[in-house]
């Protein structure tokens, strides 16, 4: 089956600039995942959908950071404006269902370099 | 607060001998746990889990982790270590007292096999 899929695979912006990632997850994955992945940690949560709803998304800085995932298959990701610090890997991931023993497939991630 | 600790950034083993890259975390609740590779420009790829039963489980590619509840941790170990084996190893928690079910990585490992 084919994998969770990411897009771009790079982007390199100015600071200020704006960028929006995107994310196919696997058919018939309800659950989708983005991660923020800063060089030297681990991927940290931004928001996670079941469907089209938002389950979590108390570590997304809202003021700069929006996702959706209208029709409850594809999300985008968007940073608007874009600081230094958001640098990171963006990582989208999708699971079959909620369950916490559910693993979760990830994609290849956007690395974003913000200069 | 749920936690993960991984308290070597690197491992060094020679191809052929055991190894084993630890992991400890901090949940209030029963844990379900996981490990994640992760290759260079790749993104992370599932090991296995922890979800109840026997403590030690096996996954992919010859690895296995034993899970001690006494000691909140959960090892990975594999009995002769390969050179392709060398990749970043993540260890993961859900806690079922969390919201939502994304999962909380330690810091990550690097895992060396020399030849």
């Amino acid at each position: 089956e084919a994998g969770v899929a990411q897009s771009p695979r790079y982007k390199i912006i100015e600071k200020r600039q704006s960028v929006a990632f995107w994310c196919n997850p696997i058919s018939g994955h309800a659950t989708l995942y983005w991660y923020q992945q800063i060089l030297g940690q681990g991927p940290k949560l931004l928001i996670q959908f079941q469907n089209n709803g938002v389950v979590d998304d108390s570590q997304l800085p809202k003021d700069r950071f929006s996702a959706e995932r209208l029709k409850g298959v594809d999300s985008t990701l968007k940073i608007q404006p874009a600081k230094l610090e958001d640098s990171a890997v963006y990582l989208c991931a999708s699971s079959l269902g909620s369950q916490l023993r559910t693993e979760a497939f990830f994609g290849q991630g956007t690395r974003l370099t913000v200069v | 607060a749920q936690s993960v600790a991984q308290p070597e950034d690197q491992v060094n083993v020679a191809e052929g001998n055991p190894l084993t890259v630890k992991c400890t975390y901090s949940v209030s609740g029963n844990p379900y746990l996981f490990w994640y590779v992760q290759y260079p420009n790749r993104g992370l790829q599932f090991l296995l889990k922890y979800i109840t039963g026997d403590n030690l489980v096996k996954g992919s590619y010859g690895f296995e982790a034993e899970f001690n509840k006494s000691q909140t941790s959960f090892h990975l170990k594999k009995p002769s270590a390969l050179v392709s084996d060398s990749a970043l190893y993540f260890c993961a928690v859900r806690d079922p007292n969390q919201a939502g079910t994304a999962l909380i990585f330690g810091k990550g490992t690097t895992l060396s096999v020399s030849s």
